[in-house]
């Protein structure tokens, strides 16, 4: 079946520093990604909806100069961390619809900024 | 807002006995519910769903029904098995409104399932 990877699962970092997180979908094609985080013991909340060859449309609330996404080809979005925090320390989940519109996630990202 | 709100975890039984997990959503609205499941290591895996009020979604010996009445959509299962051990996230979306894939979510709750 239909398989989303993501890349690091965990990551830790000194506050200042970039982390760059990977998302692809490995035997399908997605137009369309969606970037989650979850904060300890609150809810996934969708941040960003990553679009190919187009910018990524950011939830109310979300920094789009701190949250870089890019969505170069059909089969890869990226999400970068810029300058690190300790308040940027979550976990962090990509999803991507099949031509079916059925959804696949990543396993996730545990980021701690230091 | 919309929201959905699951019981806290973790939520520990011995195998073979009932499980519920608690599910209650805000929505202006009619969404769609669905129930994802996280194995450790994996991604999110959608486990059931239902569209519309009084389905029932049943997926592995999981069941839950959509009550528009009390709100609610409440996971079941008659007995666990230790594989059963994971997240459960309780989700809403309003499908067919070009938002697939922007999915509400609880904060989850960790299962474990104990021999």
């Amino acid at each position: 079946g239909a398989v989303v990877s993501q890349h690091p699962s965990r990551v830790i970092c000194k506050s200042g520093t970039s982390v760059k997180i990977e998302c692809r979908s490995l035997d399908f094609q997605a137009t369309t990604m969606f970037w989650y985080r979850q904060f300890p013991k609150q809810s996934l909340m969708l941040m960003a909806t990553s679009n190919e060859g187009s910018k990524a449309t950011y939830e109310q609330g979300v920094e789009k100069d701190k949250f870089l996404i890019n969505h170069a080809s059909l089969t890869l979005s990226t999400l970068t961390v810029t300058s690190a925090h300790p308040e940027d320390s979550s976990f962090y989940i990509c999803s991507a619809p099949d031509q079916n519109e059925k959804l696949f996630f990543g396993s996730g990202t545990q980021l701690s900024v230091l | 807002g919309d929201s959905v709100t699951q019981m806290e975890g973790p939520v520990t039984l011995s195998e073979e006995a009932f499980l519920t997990i608690n599910c209650t959503y805000t929505a202006t609205g009619y969404p769609s519910l669905f129930w994802y499941v996280q194995y450790p290591g994996e991604g999110l895996q959608l486990l059931l769903k239902a569209t519309k009020a009084d389905d029932k979604g049943s997926n592995k010996g999981f069941e839950a029904t959509y009550r528009k009445e009390t709100t609610s959509f409440h996971l079941e299962k008659g007995s666990v098995q230790v594989s059963d051990s994971a997240v459960y996230f309780c989700a809403l979306s309003f499908l067919g409104s070009s938002n697939t894939g922007k999915l509400i979510f609880g904060q989850g709750t960790t299962l474990q399932v104990k021999p």
